[in-house]
This record gives C-alpha cells, structure tokens and sequence, in this order.
C-alpha cells in the first residue's frame, strides 16, 4: 500500500518570500507523483505531476516540484508568492500499474501575509 | 465546455434519511471516483469505477453505495448506515494516455446531516 505524509499542516509566509511545501511517500512499487491546489469551497486543481522523465516538474502559477526518489520525496517549491496562493495544497500518489487510485496526503493550508 | 458536474452545492438531510449524490462528466473519460474530505484528513477513496457497470470499493465504502450504467454519469447515495455523512463529497474522472494522465475532480458537495 502508498502513504502520503505532508509535514506541515500549516505555512505562513509573507508576501513575495520563497516558500516549501514537504511531501514524503511510502510505496514498495513505482509510483506517479501529483500536487493539486484547493481553493476554499472548491473542488482539486491540478498544479503539476510526475510521470517520469526529468525530476524537476514545473507547473501552473510558477510552482515546480522536485522528485527525489532516493528520499521518496516531492517537495513544492515557489520562489516568490502572492496573496492569491493561500489556499489548501495536497500532494497524492498513485501506482503506475493497476487502477488510477491517489492516495492523498493530509494537506498544507499555505496562508500569505502581507 | 468539458468538464465534472455535481449536484447540488450544499444538501442537508435529516438524520436516518438517504441521499444521492451527482456527478455528471462530458469528458469521455473511462475512469470514475467519489472521494470524502474532512478537515485535516485530506481526501479518502469512497469508491471508483473504471468502465461501466463496474466499480470497486475504495477505502471508506461503508454506508455509501453507487451504481454507473451510463460512461457520464456515477451518482453516490450515503446511506443511513454512514456513521458520519457530514463531510465533503468529491467526484473526479481521468483517463490514461500516456503523459496526459490525471484526475479532474468536480467543484463538490457539501453534505450536513443533522
């Protein structure tokens, strides 16, 4: 079976700081890795995703995520944020063989201050 | 517009009663999903179905039953068995094509039963 493990359930930054957002995984077999931005009320957006290839991932709105496999990690990174990205972030796997099920993390509510 | 549909926003129900749930998708995707998100637990598998007249219990599948007779459409029923029905209701769809793979989620329900 996969686990996600999101290791902050809370980041505060301020306006036009860097910021990152932690993602480990578990999973004995190879896995596609995901993040997806909630806004509030919302449904999932998807921001980037890992299928394979390069391990640097860049996605929507200046996000990029790195997949490090040795660490099984795959951490969100933005080098300057906006008030707009507070929101919910919630990094997911899912194997590469079999049914396309994710396995969600917990979430990170990023809240930017001005 | 392609896109997930579900119906309707925000659903209260008395206690002991059942209630569905609608998804609609004109995305021609084969894949089906309804997951639950409550606070700080991110989103759990309810069920999913990858072609029709088929589907398989995800991790939380009891109290909840679905059916999928049409490729559009999967509607959720929460049962009066569910414990716990107030939460977050999620639907998504994807397909697999190659680096084209992902799940588009819908903007959600949001049940209370009280």
């Amino acid at each position: 079976a996969q686990s996600v493990t999101q290791l902050d359930s809370q980041v505060p930054v301020f306006e036009e700081a860097p910021v990152e957002l932690r993602c480990n995984y578990s999973s004995s077999v190879s896995v596609y890795l995901f993040w997806y931005v909630q806004y509030p009320n919302q449904g999932l957006q998807l921001l980037l995703k890992y299928l394979s290839g390069s391990t640097l991932v860049k996605g929507i709105n200046g996000f990029e995520a790195e997949f490090n496999k040795s660490q099984t990690s795959f951490h969100l990174r933005k080098p300057s944020v906006h008030i707009s990205d507070t929101a919910e972030y919630f990094c997911a796997v899912s194997t590469v063989q079999g049914a396309q099920k994710l396995v969600f993390g917990q979430g990170t509510r990023l809240t930017i201050n001005p | 517009d392609g896109g997930i549909t579900q119906s309707p926003k925000y659903l209260f129900r008395k206690e002991g009663q059942n209630v569905t749930l609608s998804c609609e998708q004109n995305l021609n995707h084969d894949a089906m999903y309804w997951y639950r998100q409550d606070p700080g637990q991110g989103l759990r598998l309810i069920y999913y179905s990858q072609i029709v007249n088929d589907f398989q219990k995800g991790d939380i599948a009891e109290g909840y039953s679905v059916s999928r007779e049409k490729k559009e459409s999967f509607p959720l029923t929460v049962t009066s068995a569910q414990k716990n029905p107030t939460a977050f209701y999620l639907c998504a769809s994807s397909m697999f094509l190659g680096t084209r793979y992902e799940q588009y989620f819908g903007p959600g329900t949001r049940l209370t039963v009280t």
